[in-house]
């Protein structure tokens, strides 16, 4: 059984571009959390997310920033007109839709803003 | 949300045991403790979590106090792969909003010397 896949690992972006960021969830989980971590700080909260919908999106900033998980496909989490503070890696973790005991945790994305 | 603290860093000799503190004076009754490990580069791991009995699995240990308001994760034996960066996080447990939405702090940061 897969872990949750994040892809791609790395993504290097100039200012003003848009990132795209993938996550697929283990097989059989059917709720995603993405979660940002800045340089030297810890993970922070941004969005959950089960099958088309969002559940809670208090973490995330409020513009430039989406988060989808369609029927089918990965959950993206997308940033428009990137700027430097953006740089961080980006986390996606699952858990399954019975009780959340814990979440499974991808390897994430690097994501560097020129 | 429930805060916890931890020392920002430990060390340890490798094949010796670790015992790592968290404080959290205004836990709720409801709050389950959670710990989750980093290891450089990568996304979180789940460790082990319980609400007040102590708990035991393959990883570590889990010893709560009579009062919940600390507890202690124990690595029976630390090896070389078990350099982390170590989070305590308070958390409601099951479906629901609150579920994964994990807060994160500072954790603390295991060195573990040969």
């Amino acid at each position: 059984n897969a872990g949750v896949m994040q892809n791609p690992r790395h993504l290097v972006r100039r200012r003003g571009q848009e990132a795209r960021l993938r996550c697929s969830p283990m097989k059989g989980h059917s709720h995603v959390y993405w979660y940002r971590q800045l340089p030297e700080e810890g993970l922070k909260f941004m969005v959950y997310l089960q099958k088309e919908n969002i559940i809670d999106e208090s973490g995330m900033p409020k513009e430039r920033f989406s988060a989808e998980f369609p029927k089918e496909g990965p959950s993206i989490l997308r940033i428009q007109q990137v700027v430097r503070g953006d740089s961080a890696a980006y986390f996606c973790a699952s858990s399954p839709p019975t009780v959340m005991e814990k979440l499974f945790f991808g390897s994430g994305t690097q994501l560097s803003v020129l | 949300d429930a805060k916890t603290t931890q020392p920002n860093s430990m060390e340890s000799n490798e094949e010796e045991p670790v015992h790592l503190p968290c404080n959290h004076s205004t836990i709720s009754g409801t709050d389950y403790i959670h710990w989750y490990r980093q290891l450089p580069s990568q996304g979180p791991e789940y460790v082990i979590h319980g609400l007040t009995s102590n708990v035991n699995n393959r990883m570590a240990s889990l010893a709560i106090a009579e009062d919940r308001k600390s507890s202690t994760l124990i690595l029976h034996r630390a090896t070389l792969r078990d350099a982390a960066v170590y989070y305590c996080i308070l958390s409601l447990l099951g479906f629901g909003v609150q579920g994964g939405k994990l807060i994160f702090g500072q954790g603390t940061e295991l060195s573990v010397k040969p």
